[in-house]
């Protein structure tokens, strides 16, 4: 069964202390890995897709890689309004297009 | 450029009455709509996507429809609601099945 998880659960960082958020897959093959940033009581908002082992993105204070079993989404010298939940989420070749979302990781950063 | 816009943004509704929620997307034609639920701790469900008018595919079989009417409005409705209909629902479009969506602001649903 295709499953996506996401750690930790919630992280909380002080301003300026970078970290990093996991999303491990298990799919029979993977089509597409995507980050979205969700803010309380909105719609998820797109930051990156990743398609391979070795690929990485860039947006500002976050970076995106990804392997054959996880994607990691790196946050540098993360600032309060980085505040958000990180939802993690995979397409896999098989099984149609169907898009699996992660649980997400709340990220709290204290000033 | 493109917009999403869905309605209401929260909603009590008693338990047994019906549900209409309505998504539209500017900017564009012939969009992927998708219907979400997301409950708190959990993933994103998947609860209806379409790939063109009158086209609807169901993910999970429960006490909810969907419809297209037109190319960029896509309804999310109920006859009779239950208590376990409350959550969270997001819509949300693609150009297509591969690749990230636009979800709108999302509808706040509380049966009670």
């Amino acid at each position: 069964e295709d499953q996506v998880t996401q750690s930790p659960e919630a992280l909380r960082l002080q301003e300026g202390e970078s970290s990093s958020l996991n999303c491990s897959y298990t799919v029979s093959g993977l089509r597409g890995l995507f980050w979205y940033r969700q803010d309380p009581g909105k719609g998820p908002e797109f930051l990156f897709t990743l398609y391979s082992a070795g690929e990485e993105k860039e947006k500002e204070r976050l970076k995106a890689t990804l392997t054959k079993k996880e994607s990691f989404l790196h946050i540098t010298a993360p600032k309060p309004e980085d505040s958000a939940t990180y939802l993690c989420a995979v397409q896999a070749t098989t099984g149609g297009f169907k898009t699996i979302f992660g649980a997400g990781t709340r990220l709290f950063v204290k000033a | 450029s493109q917009t999403i816009h869905q309605w209401p943004a929260t909603l009590v509704q008693p338990v047994g009455s019906p549900l209409s929620l309505e998504c539209t997307v500017e900017g564009t034609s012939n969009p992927n709509l998708y219907w979400y639920r997301q409950a708190a701790g959990r993933g994103l469900q998947l609860l209806f996507y379409s790939v063109g008018i009158g086209q609807i595919s169901s993910e999970v079989p429960q006490n909810l429809s969907a419809s297209r009417p037109q190319d960029r409005q896509f309804i999310l409705s109920s006859k009779k609601l239950l208590l376990s209909d409350s959550g969270f629902y997001l819509c949300a479009w693609s150009v297509n099945r591969l690749g990230g969506y636009t979800f709108g602001s999302g509808t706040r649903l509380t049966v009670v």
